[in-house]
């Protein structure tokens, strides 16, 4: 079992819904990262927080608003997304700027 | 930015077989190199990494060594078992400069026969 968690674990949502992905460590770890990824293609880093900051915006899209409520715990709030926003999305945690980053199983969202 | 190829995109082996996945590098102040193993349903887990003041690093069947000059860097897998198949990424990251994103290669599927 991975120790990032991720909930929920599917989620289908039609393209004027609100919802939020979740992501909680209990490593005590001090950035933590969203990624998306497509099929058979590699992750795509989105954000990262450090020490509860966002730290690094790679020009993702505004439907995508993150969220670092305390450093455990990190949110991908979804609004108004596309159908090419369907992919799986992937929480990591690392110790600081030392790597290396632990990734949970993710999030498999799809957008009718 | 920093670029990183791996080859081959897909790798079919013998049971018992080793496996060798290369990657290269475009960035040479990158200093650190993971890999990561990811099977079907899952999220990618670090299998093994290697910073740039080592050569070489092993861990039981998997050992990963490193070409600073040539900018490559490779995996390989000794005694190849059915449940190794999976999808390799290896990433490449300048760590200790406040940058922590990770560029990974574009993966590998690995399969091996039985």
């Amino acid at each position: 079992d991975t120790e990032v968690t991720q909930t929920p674990k599917h989620l289908v949502m039609g393209m004027t819904n609100k919802k939020s992905l979740k992501c909680e460590q209990h490593m005590g770890h001090r950035a933590m990262y969203w990624y998306k990824q497509k099929a058979k293609k590699p992750p795509e880093l989105m954000f990262v927080y450090s020490y509860e900051k966002l730290s690094i915006n790679e020009s993702v899209p505004s439907r995508f608003s993150p969220e670092c409520p305390n450093s455990s715990l990190l949110n991908l709030h979804l609004h108004a997304l596309q159908p090419e926003d369907s992919a799986l999305y992937l929480c990591a945690s690392s110790q600081g700027d030392v790597q290396p980053q632990h990734f949970g199983d993710g999030t498999r969202l799809s957008i009718l | 930015g920093e670029n990183v190829e791996q080859h081959p995109s897909t790798l079919s082996v013998q049971e018992g077989d080793s496996a060798v996945i290369k990657c290269t590098y475009s960035d040479s102040a990158s200093n650190y190199f993971p890999w990561y193993k990811q099977e079907l349903g899952k999220g990618p887990q670090l299998i093994i990494d290697i910073r740039s003041n080592v050569g070489e690093k092993k861990d039981q069947r998997i050992a990963v060594t490193l070409n600073k000059t040539a900018k490559h860097f490779s995996l390989h897998i000794t005694e190849t078992q059915p449940e190794d198949s999976a999808v390799y990424f290896c990433a490449a990251s300048i760590v200790d400069t406040g940058r922590r994103a990770l560029t990974f290669g574009s993966g590998t599927r690995l399969q091996v026969q039985p």
